[in-house]
């Protein structure tokens, strides 16, 4: 099976732009969750979509939003982006979402915010 | 609230030395406990996880971690690094059951460097 894909790899915005990052999970995987990395913060989950619903939501402003599709395919947009937004956005795909559901992680879009 | 703590930012052995990283978590009953690996520019890939029953678990690339209910503790040992082995590893809890059922909480991680 092919893994969790993420487009683009890098993105390079600048302040007050909006930006969409893509994810595909792996195939028969419905839940997709997201994580952003940074220096400072470190890993810091960001909200996880199954079925289309989002069920869960980290503590990031209303700037971070997403969404899921019917074929489990997971986008995230971040709205009036600012410097501190520049991170590794990491994606992970499970079959149903439940802790002890491996999450399998995708290789990131690397985002910096200029 | 569950939280991971990595006490060691940064550790450097011997290539063919043995490895322990450490990692204790709080969190109200036992969780579900990972360790992961990032290389630099990827993401995470999944070492080996813990579950229920036995508290020595193996994973991949001949690591192994233990739990220990008492000490809140789930270190990762190797016995013998290859150089491949530098990267970054990455503890993580996630809950058993609840409103944060399916989301992890990572450690700020341990970064590895390993002498030829």
């Amino acid at each position: 099976k092919a893994g969790v894909t993420q487009t683009p790899r890098y993105l390079i915005k600048t302040r007050g732009q909006q930006v969409t990052l893509s994810c595909s999970p792996i195939s028969g995987h419905r839940s997709v969750s997201w994580y952003q990395q940074t220096p400072g913060q470190g890993l810091q989950f960001l909200f996880e979509y199954f079925s289309e619903t989002q069920r869960n939501k980290g503590n990031f402003p209303g700037r971070f939003s997403g969404r899921q599709f019917s074929n489990s395919r997971s986008e995230m947009n971040v709205s009036t982006l600012e410097l501190g937004d520049s991170a590794l956005y990491l994606c992970a795909s499970s079959s149903d979402g439940s802790t002890r559901d491996t999450q399998y992680f995708g290789p990131g879009t690397r985002l910096t915010v200029l | 609230a569950q939280s991971v703590t990595q006490p060691d930012i940064h550790i450097t052995v011997s290539e063919g030395a043995s490895l322990e990283l450490r990692c204790n978590y709080s969190y109200g009953a036992t969780p579900y406990l990972f360790w992961y690996v990032q290389s630099p520019g990827q993401g995470l890939q999944l070492l080996l996880k813990y579950f229920s029953g036995d508290t020595l678990v193996q994973g991949i690339k001949g690591f192994e971690a233990e739990f220990k209910r008492s000490q809140s503790s789930f270190n990762l040992r190797k016995p013998s690094v290859h150089w491949s082995d530098a990267a970054e590893y990455f503890c993580a809890v996630g809950a058993r059951r609840g409103s944060t059922l399916g989301r992890l909480y990572f450690g700020r991680g341990t970064q590895l460097t390993v002498w030829p």
